[in-house]
């Protein structure tokens, strides 16, 4: 069964900062690898898409790196902002017949203005 | 719509009481999936509809869930006879292809408190 892990479950930095969430999975047969922002009482917003075949995927501030074989995956938010704050979640899509995702339980940042 | 609509957005229920959660998705959206997420936990696969047909409800963690899809568009998903380990929040999210390749929209989900 897939599990995916996230770490650090949270962090708090000062504004400015650039910083790096983690995100582990056990099965590396994966189709895709999404990272998702959520915002206390709101459902889930998209922010990046790597498909097994990329490496890598990038939005404005924003950089998401995927090492399948290893089963990482890195996001990385440049000069971070007090609108950063949120909870960003990682979620597996399996390269099998199953459709749904599996997520990990989040990391919880805050941002210090 | 210009997203996916969940209502109620809170419910709250009496243990034992049966509820229906609404799913409106992204109009032509192909594929619906349906999801449990518990508090400090990530989201839980449940159901996964394709038009309406429900392709996965391996995620559905009993027969006293319930979910439908009869138009291909508007789905809902039934608890019956709640009970205080259903609180969670549901959400929906609903993707334009059957394949695998683009993402999912969600819902901003449904709250639902079993007392």
């Amino acid at each position: 069964k897939q599990e995916v892990t996230q770490i650090p479950a949270a962090l708090s930095v000062p504004e400015g900062e650039n910083l790096v969430l983690n995100c582990s999975f056990t099965d590396s047969a994966i189709y895709n690898l999404q990272w998702f922002r959520q915002d206390p009482g709101k459902g889930l917003t998209s922010l990046l898409l790597i498909q097994s075949s990329q490496r890598e995927q990038t939005s404005g501030r924003l950089n998401a790196s995927l090492d399948k074989s290893s089963g990482r995956s890195t996001l990385y938010i440049a000069a971070s902002q007090p609108g950063d704050s949120a909870t960003y979640l990682c979620a597996v899509r399996p390269g099998g017949g199953a459709d749904g995702l599996t997520f990990g339980k989040g990391t919880h940042l805050i941002i210090q203005p | 719509g210009a997203g996916v609509s969940q209502s109620p957005r809170y419910k709250v229920a009496k243990r034992g009481q049966d509820v229906a959660l609404r799913c409106d998705p992204i109009s032509g959206h192909v594929s619906l999936f349906w999801y449990q997420q518990a508090l400090g936990q990530g989201p839980e696969f449940l159901t996964y509809f394709q038009n309406e047909a429900q392709l996965d409800k391996s995620g559905l963690p009993s027969d006293r869930f319930f979910a439908e899809r009869p138009e291909g568009s508007v789905s809902t998903l039934k608890i019956q006879r709640t009970q205080q380990e259903d609180s969670a929040v549901y959400l929906c999210a609903s993707s334009l292809a059957p394949d695998r390749v683009v993402g999912y929209t969600f819902g901003s989900g449904t709250r639902l408190t079993v007392v």
